[in-house]
């Protein structure tokens, strides 16, 4: 049972490039979310979903695209990557039903050139 | 939106009770407050949650006032692997369906010997 994962754990990006940070889950949540952390400024929400095939906007998803074709699997999208998304990203789940009890991943270390 | 403020930094020695507190002015009727607690690279782990009243678990208690404007996290006796970054959590439902998570800052805890 290994929870929560993220791939890759540390990636480096040169401005305008893009790449997929992959969020999996074997504790059968329905929810899903995607967070960054950035110094001083604890977490914020990208985008959510609340089950296979849905996507919703967060706080803060402008810059991002999301996908969750299956539902133990959450992918987060950079189409043209910038320096403003430098950050740590966060993947978490959580059971329907459940009043916001999250499960977090170990977090992915971006830095955009 | 339920915003929560809360103390940037709190210094403590091992053995003591600890206790943070947290605004939240705009809390809604459905909102609960949850506390996660975060170690250096790593991702946020639940501690406590709670809708009105005091609520206790082996690791922690959350006390609530009855107008819900705030909520204190209380660490009895920490140690120094306690020394970590402390949230505090309000979630807003929306009518539609959707919701909003609003991490606060944080609180850095630092334990001394």
């Amino acid at each position: 049972n290994a929870g929560v994962t993220q791939t890759p754990k540390f990636r480096v990006l040169k401005t305008g490039q893009s790449m997929t940070l992959l969020c999996a889950q074997d504790m059968n949540h329905e929810y899903m979310y995607w967070y960054r952390q950035d110094p001083g400024m604890g977490l914020r929400l990208i985008h959510y979903s609340v089950g296979e095939g849905t996507t919703a906007k967060g706080e803060v998803p402008d810059g991002y695209n999301v996908s969750r074709l299956k539902k133990q699997n959450f992918l987060l999208g950079l189409e043209s990557a910038a320096p403003s998304q430098t950050s740590v990203y966060f993947c978490a789940g959580r059971e329907r039903g459940s009043t916001d009890t999250q499960y977090f991943g170990p977090g992915t270390r971006l830095t955009v050139l | 939106l339920a915003k929560t403020t809360q103390p940037i930094s709190m210094d403590s020695y091992e053995g003591q009770e600890v206790n943070i507190t947290c605004s939240h002015n705009n809390i809604a009727t459905n909102d609960y407050i949850t506390w996660y607690q975060q170690f250096p690279s790593q991702g946020p782990r639940f501690i406590i949650q709670g809708y009105k009243t005091k609520v206790t678990n082996e690791v922690a208690s959350l006390f609530i006032p009855a107008d819900r404007k705030s909520s204190t996290l209380s660490l009895p006796r920490v140690s120094l692997s306690d020394t970590a970054v402390y949230y505090c959590l309000v979630v807003t439902w929306y009518l539609t369906g959707g919701f909003k998570t609003i991490f606060g800052a944080g609180t850095r805890l630092f334990v001394k010997a």
